[in-house]
């Protein structure tokens, strides 16, 4: 079956650290991009971070930079979201998913966020 | 890019068309998609490109415009299209980042 899934989200202090896993399965994980994205309670959603196929490119919603870091391990089909210095507005669900990107060049096109996970549930509270 | 979306909440007669808005703050050509969020599960992709429809996904959802307006239309609503709708923008990226609207709730009347 293909599909991912999160794990590793808890309820953590403010100024902690957590680390997320999203495992893949069904599909080819290493010829993919992949992205994590969140959505705090009751609102709406928030790319956070995506990386290319090898893990030579990565991105960052500028509200991260810094504190979160995006990897992945090709030979383990997963993901991965080491989330420093947390705050209270980091509190939310994160999802994993994979993104369907062609590169040519210096050119980057676009389809979309074609699979999600379920989310795991991110609390940062003291 | 901000990305608003309209109205916050559509109710709709089963079997009526349901058109949902999302406005761009600057121009964003056609790179633009939709996803459908159902409670408890992650978004499903519906609509890249503005307007094409991505894989399974039922002829009734369509999505059309260009630049800062865009219109996603479901054709005749069914009880499990009820959700929340998204778009996201993708214009400029890298390194410029991702941004999705705060949703529209579709809801039976």
């Amino acid at each position: 079956e293909v599909q991912l899934v999160e794990s590793g989200g808890g309820l953590v202090q403010p100024g902690g650290s957590l680390r997320l896993s999203c495992a893949a399965s069904g599909f080819t994980f290493r010829s993919y991009w992949m992205s994590w994205a969140r959505q705090a309670p009751g609102k709406g959603l928030e790319w956070v971070a995506n990386i290319k196929e090898d893990g030579s490119e990565k991105y960052y919603v500028d509200s991260v930079k810094g504190r979160f870091i995006i990897s992945r391990d090709n030979a383990k089909n997963s993901l991965y979201l080491e989330m420093n210095s947390l705050r209270a507005e980091d509190t939310a669900v994160y999802y994993c998913a994979r993104e369907s990107i062609t590169v040519f060049g210096v050119a980057y096109y676009y389809y979309g966020m074609d699979l999600w996970g379920q989310g795991t549930t991110v609390a940062v509270s003291s | 890019i901000v990305m608003t979306q309209s109205p916050a909440t559509l109710s709709v007669f089963p079997g009526a068309r349901a058109t949902l808005s999302c406005r761009a703050s600057q121009s964003v050509s056609s790179n633009l998609a939709w996803y459908q969020q159902k409670p408890g599960q992650g978004p499903r992709l519906l609509i890249y490109g503005a307007s094409t429809r991505a894989t399974g996904i039922p002829d009734r959802f369509s999505g059309s415009g260009s630049g800062t307006e865009f219109t996603l239309t479901i054709s005749s609503l069914q009880s499990q299209d009820i959700a929340v709708y998204y778009c996201q923008q993708y214009n400029n990226w890298p390194p410029k980042p991702l941004t999705f609207g705060g949703g529209t709730k579709v809801e039976i009347k």
